[in-house]
């Protein structure tokens, strides 16, 4: 089962607003509701950011926010911030009663 | 919120097994789900498999055969034993409590490399 498909890496200026995409099959993000986001900061653990596509965990920012259509998800982060530069990852529930993640996109803060 | 810690030997042989422990505070392991997740270096993060308080477990097709997940609940503790290792699973494991399908809560990490 391979792994979800992101972008590599994406960039944008502070105060800007970015898009990560991740893109799956009708097994896994397109069956379920069950799509989260994770933020990962110089390899600590990740940190939870959203579930069920679009609910914010507690204390996120809502400048965070996520969607779904078809078989890819989307996080959207919006006014930039320098401390927003990380690795983000999304992960679906699947068909086989398993996790799977996303391969992790790069933010780059300019 | 569950406080997670994992342990175990940071340097594993080849063809032998990695066996780690995550221990849970902050609240009784009951009623939860447990899991296991590991990051090659510079990679990305991929789901080892998963425990409930009850023993019921699934894991990756990619390593069901040479993974088994255990509990102790009475030591609110939960166990990974991989086997057969190769360089190929050198990578920070992570132990983490599930919510439905979700991972609100992480341990640290744990690198664990795998060489002679």
């Amino acid at each position: 089962q391979s792994a979800l498909t992101q972008p590599a890496s994406v960039s944008g200026s502070p105060g800007q607003s970015i898009t990560i995409s991740c893109t799956g099959t009708s097994s896994d993000v397109g069956g379920y509701t069950s799509v989260s986001w994770y933020q990962q900061i110089s390899g600590k653990e990740p940190k939870l950011l959203i579930y069920e596509v679009t609910t914010r965990a507690p204390e996120i920012s809502d400048r965070f926010s996520g969607s779904k259509s078809g078989n890819s998800a989307s996080l959207t982060i919006s006014g930039l911030k320098a401390e927003d530069e990380a690795d983000y990852y999304c992960s679906s529930f699947t068909d086989r009663a398993t996790l799977i993640f996303g391969g992790g996109t790069k933010l780059t803060v300019l | 919120q569950a406080h997670l810690q994992e342990s175990g030997p940071g340097l594993v042989k080849p063809s032998e097994t990695l066996s780690l422990t995550c221990t849970v505070s902050g609240g009784p392991i009951n009623d939860h789900y447990w899991n296991w997740i590991r990051q090659p270096p510079g990679q990305g993060l991929e789901w080892i498999g998963y425990i409930s308080s009850s023993g019921g477990t699934d894991s990756s097709p990619s390593l069901r055969s040479r993974v088994t997940i255990s509990i102790d609940t009475s030591r609110n503790q939960f166990f990974l034993h991989l086997r057969s290792v190769t360089a190929a699973d050198t990578a920070t494991y992570f132990c983490a409590r599930s919510v439905d399908t979700t991972l609100p809560d992480w341990g640290p990490g744990v690198l664990v490399t795998v060489a002679s």
